[in-house]
């Protein structure tokens, strides 16, 4: 059974620090991989997804990287702002169930003006 | 653009009682889901549907039903709430199973006394 894990479950960075999001996963056969960010109150909005054949993303000041040998994504946001304050989750859809998202419990992050 | 929107926002049950979640997408998505939203569980998929005239159990189908209505409407039915289903209710559609980025709506808060 798929298992995704985001550690740590809160993170404090001042307002300019570049910051690395860690994601990982215990079934390397997986499908692809969504980051998400999650405002209170709010549903998610998918920020990037990795295909299985791909090793990163990027959009804007965020990028993704996917490593499946290792079961591991690491999500980096660079010169982060008080916007960014939010909670990221990562997901990953594992064959061959490929239409059921396995989801982390997230990195509530905060970003200190 | 409206996306994914979700009615009722907010819904408080008493236990046996019966209500529907509504759901509607206007982004000419094939296939939608419903997930429920935990402290410390993560989401997890009850039911989705793979395009229009299809429905499908995902993880955790025990006391919902689903109707997919149309292309962009997709409802959740909760035939006889107990106590265990109070959560947050999400929305979710795709352009194709699995293989796109999830749109989320805002959500459905729901206690059951």
């Amino acid at each position: 059974k798929q298992e995704v894990t985001q550690i740590p479950a809160a993170l404090s960075v001042p307002e300019g620090e570049n910051l690395v999001l860690n994601c990982s996963f215990t079934d390397s056969a997986i499908y692809n991989l969504q980051w998400f960010r999650q405002d209170p109150g709010k549903g998610l909005t998918s920020l990037l997804l990795i295909q299985s054949s791909q090793r990163e993303q990027t959009s804007g000041r965020l990028n993704a990287s996917l490593d499946k040998s290792s079961g591991r994504s690491t999500l980096y946001i660079a010169a982060s702002q008080p916007g960014d304050s939010a909670t990221y989750l990562c997901a990953v859809s594992s064959h061959p169930a490929y239409e059921k998202l396995t989801f982390g419990t997230g990195t509530r992050l905060t970003i200190i003006p | 653009n409206a996306g994914v929107t979700q009615t009722p926002k907010f819904q408080v049950l008493k236990t046996g009682q019966s209500m529907t979640l509504q759901c509607a997408q206007d982004m000419n998505h094939n296939s939608m889901y419903w997930y429920r939203q935990d402290p410390g569980m993560g989401l997890r998929l009850i039911y989705y549907s793979a395009s229009e005239g299809t429905t499908d159990k995902g993880e955790v189908p025990n006391g919902y039903n689903v109707s997919r209505l149309n292309k962009r409407e997709f409802s959740l039915r909760l035939e006889s709430a107990a106590p265990s289903q109070t959560s947050v209710y999400f929305c979710a559609s795709s352009e194709i199973l699995g293989q796109y980025a999830l749109h989320f709506g805002n959500g459905t808060r729901l206690t059951v006394t």
